[in-house]
C-alpha cells in the first residue's frame, strides 16, 4: 500500500540546535512533495514544496528540504532552531496524476527548549 | 488568517444528534476537501470536491454526508456518530484539485459523547 513514513514521532531539542526530520514515501510514480507545519492552536501551513528541478528546496523561516529520488526521501532541515519552531511537522506526498489525493505522514512533534 | 474559515471551531454532540460543519474559502479556488485528524495518526482524506462535483469518497461511513453547493462553500453533515468519530475535522482548498498546495482551515474539534 502507498504510504508516507515520518521517522520520529517526538523530538526535543535546545535552541540553536540543528533539526532534521525524516520522511520516506512508497509511491513508484512521479510525485510532488510538501512539508506542512502546525503551530499550537493554529492551522496547517505550508513550509515548502518540491515539484521538480533542484532537489534542494528552501522554504519559509529558514527551513529547507532535500529530495533524494533513489531513497524515496524528502527530509526537512533547519540549521539552528528557535523556541518558536515548536510545532508539529507533517510530510505530504501527492502523485502528479492524482485528484488532490494527498497522503500525509503521521507527523513529528518538535519541542524546542529555551 | 488562511483564507479558509471553518465553523464551529468546537462541537460537542450526542450520538443521536444531527449537526453540520461549515467551511468557506475566500481564495478563488475550485477544489475543496474534508480531512479527519486524529492524534498520532496521519491526516485521513475523507472527501474531495472539484468544480462542485464529488470526485473522491475515501470509504467514509454514510453517517458523514458532504455537500458542496458552490465552489466557495463545503459542508459536512453529521448524524448518528460514534465516539470514535471524535477528532479534528479539517477543510482545505486548492486550485483545480490537482497535485498542488492545499490551504487549510483551522478545523472543527468534534467530540461525540
Amino acid at each position: 500500500a502507498q504510504s508516507v513514513s515520518q521517522h520520529n514521532h517526538h523530538v526535543i531539542l535546545s535552541e540553536a540546535a540543528s533539526l532534521e526530520l525524516g520522511c520516506n514515501y512508497s509511491y513508484g510514480g512521479t510525485v510532488n512533495l510538501f512539508w506542512y507545519v502546525q503551530y499550537p492552536g493554529q492551522h496547517l501551513q505550508l513550509l515548502l514544496k518540491y515539484f521538480s528541478g533542484d532537489p534542494l528546496v528552501k522554504g519559509i523561516k529558514g527551513f529547507e528540504a532535500e529530495f533524494i529520488k533513489s531513497k524515496f526521501s524528502f527530509n526537512l532541515r533547519k540549521p539552528s532552531v528557535q523556541w518558536s519552531d515548536t510545532a508539529e511537522y507533517f510530510c505530504a506526498v501527492i502523485q502528479t496524476d492524482s485528484w488532490g489525493k494527498f497522503q500525509f505522514g503521521a507527523g513529528t512533534q518538535v519541542v524546542v527548549t529555551p | 488568517e488562511t483564507g479558509v474559515t471553518q465553523t464551529p471551531r468546537h462541537l460537542v454532540m450526542g450520538m443521536t444528534n444531527k449537526k453540520s460543519l461549515k467551511c468557506e474559502q475566500h481564495l478563488g479556488h475550485n477544489a475543496m476537501y474534508w480531512y479527519k485528524q486524529s492524534a498520532k495518526k496521519p491526516l485521513e482524506l475523507m472527501f474531495v470536491y472539484s468544480l462542485e462535483e464529488r470526485v473522491e469518497n475515501n470509504s467514509v461511513p454514510s453517517r458523514f454526508s458532504p455537500e458542496c453547493p458552490n465552489s466557495s462553500h463545503l459542508f459536512l453533515h453529521l448524524h448518528t456518530l460514534q465516539p470514535e468519530d471524535s477528532a479534528l475535522y479539517l477543510c482545505a482548498s486548492s486550485q483545480a484539485g490537482g497535485p498542488d498546495e492545499q490551504f487549510f482551515g483551522p478545523g472543527t474539534r468534534l467530540t461525540v459523547l
